[in-house]
């Protein structure tokens, strides 16, 4: 597999809560709890907000969250906030000791 | 505070070389692993290299291997990326990143730069 499976864009109004979706193979997303979300705006260096499925690095917010069931994993952003717009890229270690990303989801925030 | 900084993006030939460098600060350098990832113009991350701490041992998607090689020089705190037999779909943004400490396994990348641009083309 070349590329974890994300949808290409999700939307919500302010306040709304949004699930982004990752599905993999039982050879990265359902070998490993190595899932990790990066949140991206163009131009700018990518950002870390979730590792190890749901651990969240020191300063980000509790709105976001993740989980993980078989070969899929799943960002969850509560409370949306003008702030969270921008693409969204999840990523897993796999079993040929490389890692692999998703191809990205283009949040938007109506 | 962490600092990485790319630099050695250009325009270059196809087949022709180009070096990249990441120049890191704020941390101790020489303790973590650290990653290559670039984006093509309007496509997504892609995972290209990764290098241990003491830089003795490599890994490299499939599609670099054997044209692209990941070093460091501790002592200088900065990361490499020779690119060799560059093709049109070398084309992106490049990426280096530290690897997550905090990590209980491989969860990859925490910090990253902001990239520098290598364009191949005639």
């Amino acid at each position: 597999q070349s590329v974890l499976t994300q949808p290409a864009s999700v939307s919500g109004s302010p306040g709304q809560s949004i699930t982004i979706s990752c599905t993999g193979t039982s050879s990265d997303i359902g070998r490993y709890d190595f899932v990790s979300w990066y949140q991206h705006h163009p131009g700018k260096a990518p950002k870390l907000i979730l590792y190890d499925v749901t651990d969240r690095p020191s300063g980000v917010s509790d709105r976001f969250s993740g989980s993980k069931s078989g070969n899929a994993a799943s960002l969850t952003i509560t409370g949306l906030q003008a702030e969270d717009e921008g693409d969204y890229y999840c990523a897993s270690y796999t079993t040929t000791i490389t890692w692999i990303f998703g191809g990205g989801t283009r949040l938007t925030v109506l | 505070e962490v600092q990485l900084v790319e630099s050695g993006g250009d325009l270059v030939q196809p087949g022709g070389s180009l070096r990249l460098s990441c120049a890191a600060s704020g941390f101790t350098f020489g303790s973590y692993w650290m990653h290559w990832v670039r984006q093509a113009p309007g496509k997504g991350l892609v995972w290209v290299a990764r290098i241990n701490s003491e830089g003795t041992t490599t890994k490299y998607a499939d599609s670099v291997k054997g044209r692209f090689t990941i070093s460091r020089d501790n002592a200088k705190n900065t990361l490499f990326l020779q690119m060799n037999t560059l093709r049109g779909e070398d084309t992106a943004v490049y990426f280096c990143a530290r690897d997550n400490p905090d990590s209980r396994g491989y969860s990859g990348p925490d910090f990253w730069g902001q990239g520098t641009l290598v364009a191949v083309s005639s």
